[in-house]
């Protein structure tokens, strides 16, 4: 079947600091992997994307891989700000499960001056 | 550029009333879902539609229902309101394109909803 697992949280980090929020996935044929951002009382928004294996998805400073191998797509922001504070959801989608997304629990990150 | 509209934002219901939350997307898209999110969950599929006068159920589909008599609009009916309803609501849409580039969704902003 097809499945998201996100790194719990909540996060804290200070402002600056580099952020990785893990990302795996199951899933039949090759999905396309997505990051959506929600800020608080907002619905969510689509924060990078990538359809195929190798691809990398940035928007923002944030980066994630589309991992086959390791079946990832972890987030990464190299110095992150106020800002920035937001829960974050990993999700799979495309042709291969119906066009049906498959959304993570979502990870909280606070991000302090 | 509209998206996708919810309405209402908020709202408050007594315990047995019914409602129903209003989504419209301009975007043409084929498909749309109806998702709940509970305070520090994820979101549930309650129901989702792949074009006009289709409508399947999600992972949570008991005590909604839903109708899709046009692409633009996908409106959520809530009957016999009852506390395990609070939740904020979303609507979202996508193309559902084969073509895996262009499968990504776009949300509403949106319906908090409070049974009382």
């Amino acid at each position: 079947g097809n499945s998201v697992t996100q790194m719990e949280g909540p996060v804290t980090l200070s402002e600056e600091a580099f952020l990785t929020i893990n990302c795996t996935y199951t899933a039949t044929g090759y999905p396309s992997l997505f990051w959506y951002v929600q800020y608080p009382g907002e619905g969510l928004q689509l924060l990078l994307k990538a359809t195929k294996a190798d691809d990398k998805g940035s928007n923002k400073g944030f980066e994630a891989t589309y991992r086959k191998e390791t079946t990832s797509f972890h987030l990464e922001k190299g110095s992150v700000q106020v800002s920035d504070s937001a829960v974050y959801f990993c999700a799979l989608s495309g042709p291969w499960t119906g066009n049906q997304f498959y959304f993570g629990t979502g990870t909280s990150l606070t991000v302090i001056p | 550029n509209a998206g996708v509209t919810q309405t209402p934002k908020f709202r408050i219901l007594k315990i047995g009333q019914s409602m129903t939350l209003q989504c419209t997307q301009d975007m043409n898209h084929n498909y749309m879902y109806w998702y709940r999110q509970d305070p520090g969950m994820g979101l549930k599929l309650i129901y989702y539609s792949v074009g006009a006068g289709i409508t399947d159920k999600g992972e949570v589909p008991n005590g909604y229902n839903v109708s899709r008599s046009t692409t633009e609009d996908f409106p959520l009916r809530l009957e016999l309101a009852a506390p395990s309803q609070t939740s904020v609501y979303f609507c979202a849409s996508s193309p559902g394109s084969v073509a895996p580039a262009h499968t990504e969704a776009f949300f509403g902003q949106g319906t908090r909803l409070t049974v009382v």
